[in-house]
């Protein structure tokens, strides 16, 4: 148990399709951040939300989308995703922007 | 910009110690941090260095040289679940103090 519950585990998903991976915190935190993932290279950072409020975008395509409905619930939208982006996606929270983090077991995600 | 820089992958054996360096450039610097990741797990929090000098917890310490630009991780009486990925990250100033990871370090622990 991580403190940070992410939903799909897996997922698969075709260039057409449209999918959400979500995210829950239940530590308290205020701020929570979408991290990518992919093999042989450093974990990237995509979105930072702050108190709700979306304080980074990391220069992500616009294929991605986060939502942040409250401090403890983080969506990311996919549509229309290439295969490139197959990867671990994973999220994280910490109590304040300068906190260590905490993250999900994340989603692996399959683009076919 | 910004960059780090960690050996892609060491070995060890069971019972002894291992260091992980990491050296970084960043346009301004809040300090340097430790994580450990497992084979399809999540990363985890190990260590934060924001000052220079050694911080110990447990079997891991970690260090930081702000002049030298430098920090490492040291894993004492190494465990085979020590088995893992490590991952230096710095807080760049010049980046509104985002984190930013090294690719990571894959260490493998032998009996």
């Amino acid at each position: 148990e991580t403190g940070v519950t992410q939903t799909p585990r897996h997922l698969v998903m075709g260039m057409t399709n449209k999918k959400s991976l979500k995210c829950e915190q239940h530590l308290g935190h205020n701020a929570m951040y979408w991290y990518k993932q992919s093999a042989k290279k450093p974990l990237e950072l995509m979105f930072v939300y702050n108190f709700k409020e979306q304080t980074e975008n990391n220069s992500v395509p616009s294929r991605f989308s986060p939502e942040c409905p409250n401090s403890s619930h983080l969506f990311l939208h996919l549509h229309t995703l290439q295969p490139e982006d197959s990867a671990l996606y994973l999220c994280a929270s910490s109590q304040e922007v300068n906190s260590p983090l905490h993250f999900g077991n994340g989603t692996r995600l399959t683009v076919t | 910009g910004q960059s780090l820089e960690q050996p892609s992958e060491v070995t060890a054996v069971e019972g002894a110690i291992v260091q992980i360096n990491c050296t970084y450039q960043t346009s301004g610097f809040y300090g340097l941090s430790w994580y450990q990741q497992h084979d399809g797990g999540a990363p985890t929090f190990l260590s934060y260095n924001g000052l220079d000098g050694l911080e110990e917890t447990g079997r891991f310490s970690s260090f930081l040289s702000r002049s030298d630009s430098y920090g490492y991780l040291l894993l004492q009486e190494l465990q085979m679940k020590d088995s893992a990925s490590y991952f230096c990250a710095v807080r760049d100033r010049g980046q509104g103090g985002k984190l930013i990871f090294g690719q990571g370090t894959e260490l493998s622990v032998k009996p």
